[in-house]
Order: structure tokens, then sequence, then C-alpha cells
């Protein structure tokens, strides 16, 4: 069975930090990932998708992929209390279906 | 990316019922997906409504319970049928762009069966 494991958390960082969540998958063969967004009480919002091994960055969010190591991260700089949420890792597997992660719930403390 | 739109926001059912959720898109989409999110959890896959075709259905929902509607390119409704208190949850609609495959979600539906 397909799977994408993450830390529940809750990860807390104080404001101006750098947070850094993590992800894994079991499928070799993806090729697709994604990071989403959920405040409480909201639908997930995608704030990051990443394609090739490496970095790719967007304003204070960096997506870092490993396909050798079914790893996927996403740092964010200088956490803001704004950023608390919880962010869901989720991995295009084929056939129409994506799979996501638990979520790791985030917290930054002013 | 696209917008799209759910109702009800919320709903509270009585036992028994069924409970209809319509989802609207701005745009045509191929393939539109059901989710469900009980409290604290993560996003469970219902079933995936190819407009022109049956839903897929994913392993341990059914047709039957959960019967699915997509009569054209932007509108899908998911019926919850005969309500159990173990269907309290949120239901969400999304779509996906084919050529990224990146997902983009309605605001939900917040079902309570009493």
């Amino acid at each position: 069975q397909k799977e994408v494991e993450q830390n529940s958390g809750p990860l807390s960082v104080p404001e101006g930090a750098i947070a850094s969540l993590n992800c894994t998958y079991s499928d070799r063969g993806s090729q697709s990932f994604f990071w989403y967004r959920q405040y409480s009480g909201k639908s997930p919002e995608l704030i990051m998708s990443i394609y090739s091994n490496g970095d790719k960055e967007d304003g204070r969010f960096t997506a870092q992929l490993n396909k050798a190591s079914q790893y996927v991260s996403l740092l964010i700089r200088d956490s803001q209390p704004s950023d608390s949420a919880t962010y869901l890792c989720a991995v295009y597997t084929g056939g129409f279906k994506t799979i996501f992660g638990a979520g790791t719930r985030l917290f930054v403390k002013a | 990316s696209a917008v799209i739109s759910q109702k009800p926001s919320r709903d509270i059912c009585q036992r028994g019922t069924s409970l209809t959720i319509q989802c609207q898109v701005d745009s045509q989409v191929t393939m539109m997906f059901w989710y469900r999110q009980q409290p604290g959890q993560s996003l469970t896959l219902i079933a995936t409504a190819n407009q022109g075709s049956e839903a897929t259905y994913e392993s341990g929902f059914v047709i039957d319970k959960f019967p699915i509607s997509r009569p054209n390119l932007t509108f899908s409704t998911l019926t919850v049928s005969n309500l159990s208190p173990e269907d309290s949850s949120i239901y969400l609609c999304s779509v996906d762009l084919p050529t990224s495959y990146e997902q983009y979600f309605g605001p939900g539906t917040r079902l309570t069966v009493t």
C-alpha cells in the first residue's frame, strides 16, 4: 500500500526562526510532490509543488526533494505566527490518485 | 488555479436521512474528487468523478452510501445516504490541473449527524 508519512508534531518554533517539515513516501515511482497548508476550519491550499530533485524556492518557502531517499521537505524561513497551521505533504502516485500525509501541526510563537 | 464553491457550507442532519453536497468549478475540468476529513485527521479519498462515466470509489466506500453525479465538466454532487453519527465529518471536493496534478479544494461542507 502506498503511503506518505509525516511527523504529526506539534512542531513549535519561535517567530523569525526556520521551520523544517519532513515527509517520506513509499512509492519509488512517484514524480509529483506537493505541500498544502491547512488552517483550522479551512480547506487545504497549495503552497508548493516540486517535481525534480533539489530545491525549489518561492518567497519564504523552500521545498526540497530527494527521490533516491524518497524524502520531501519544506523549509519556512522567518516564520511568522500566521504560518501556524497544519502542513500536508502529498504525493501523486498515478491513476489520478494523490496520497496525502496525516499532516504536521506547526506553531510559531510570537 | 481553479475557484471552487460548495453548498451547503454546513448542515445538521437527522440519523437515517441523506445530504447532497454540490460542487461548482469556475472552469471545465476532467476529474473531480471527493474527500472526507474527520476531526484531526488527514484527507481520505472517497471517489473520483469523471464526466460521462461512473465514479470510481476507493476501498471502503460504496455507491449505495455515497452516490455521485457528474452531469457536466463544471459540476458534481455527492450524496451521503442513510446518515449515521459516524458520517459526521468535513466533505471536500477538489479538482486537479491535468498537466501538473496540483489539486485545488473547495471550502468544504461540515456535516453533523444527530
